[in-house]
């Protein structure tokens, strides 16, 4: 069974610019997380989307938004970049039949720099 | 004060020990308690998952909850080279599951061949 995918594995962007990430869940899963991970912050939730819809939404700007297609697959935007969001960015699916007692599994991310 | 701490490490035991890793917590609402373990340029990935308090064990690797202290550990038996990665525990339940997991920063583990 294939894992989480996300692409690209890389970006460099420049302040200002938007990016777009995509992220592909595990066969079967219907539900999408998102994290942040930076070296002082550590792992920060920025949303989770189900069934099309953003089930929940952690405390970041409205930069940054995501979307949920019919296939499961989601994609993550960040528009006006700033240079504090250089981050590792992954994607996390479960199978999103509750909100608790979820396992999540992760994607190996994409590495965004903003130059 | 954090919600969730974590010592960074980097925590060096030699081969074949016994590694415990640890998390304290201060929200008394999480219910659900996971580890990961994360290699350099890829995603966590899940190791361990306990609901509430007590043990719980998967070939060398053991998690401890204890609620009433609000903290958890993580014991890595006839630890091995590649053991050695960052460890991250993560914790849920204290939004009824609307504000994601809730991450430690990772315990970075070197294992001395």
């Amino acid at each position: 069974k294939a894992g989480v995918t996300q692409t690209p594995r890389y970006l460099i962007k420049t302040r200002g610019q938007q990016v777009t990430l995509s992220c592909s869940p595990i066969s079967g899963h219907r539900s999408v997380s998102w994290y942040q991970q930076t070296p002082g912050q550590g792992l920060q939730f920025l949303f989770e989307y189900f069934s099309e819809t953003q089930r929940n939404k952690g405390n970041f700007p409205g930069r940054f938004s995501g979307r949920q297609f019919s296939n499961s697959r989601s994609e993550m935007n960040v528009s006006t970049l700033e240079l504090g969001d250089s981050a590792l960015y992954l994607c996390a699916s479960s199978s999103g039949r509750g909100r608790l007692n979820e396992k999540l599994f992760f994607g190996s991310g994409t590495q965004l720099s903003v130059l | 004060q954090k919600e969730v701490e974590q010592d960074p490490g980097p925590l060096s035991v030699p081969e074949g020990a016994i590694v415990s890793l640890n998390c304290t917590y201060s929200n008394s609402a999480f219910q659900y308690f996971m580890w990961y373990r994360q290699y350099s340029r890829k995603g966590p990935e899940l190791l361990m998952y306990t609901y509430s308090s007590g043990n719980k064990e998967d070939g060398r690797f053991t998690a401890q909850v204890d609620k009433s202290s609000k903290y958890i550990s993580l014991f890595i038996r006839d630890s091995q080279p590649s053991d050695s990665a960052t460890y991250l525990c993560a914790m849920d339940g204290a939004g009824g599951g609307a504000d994601g997991l809730t991450f430690g920063k990772g315990t970075h583990l070197i294992i001395q061949p």
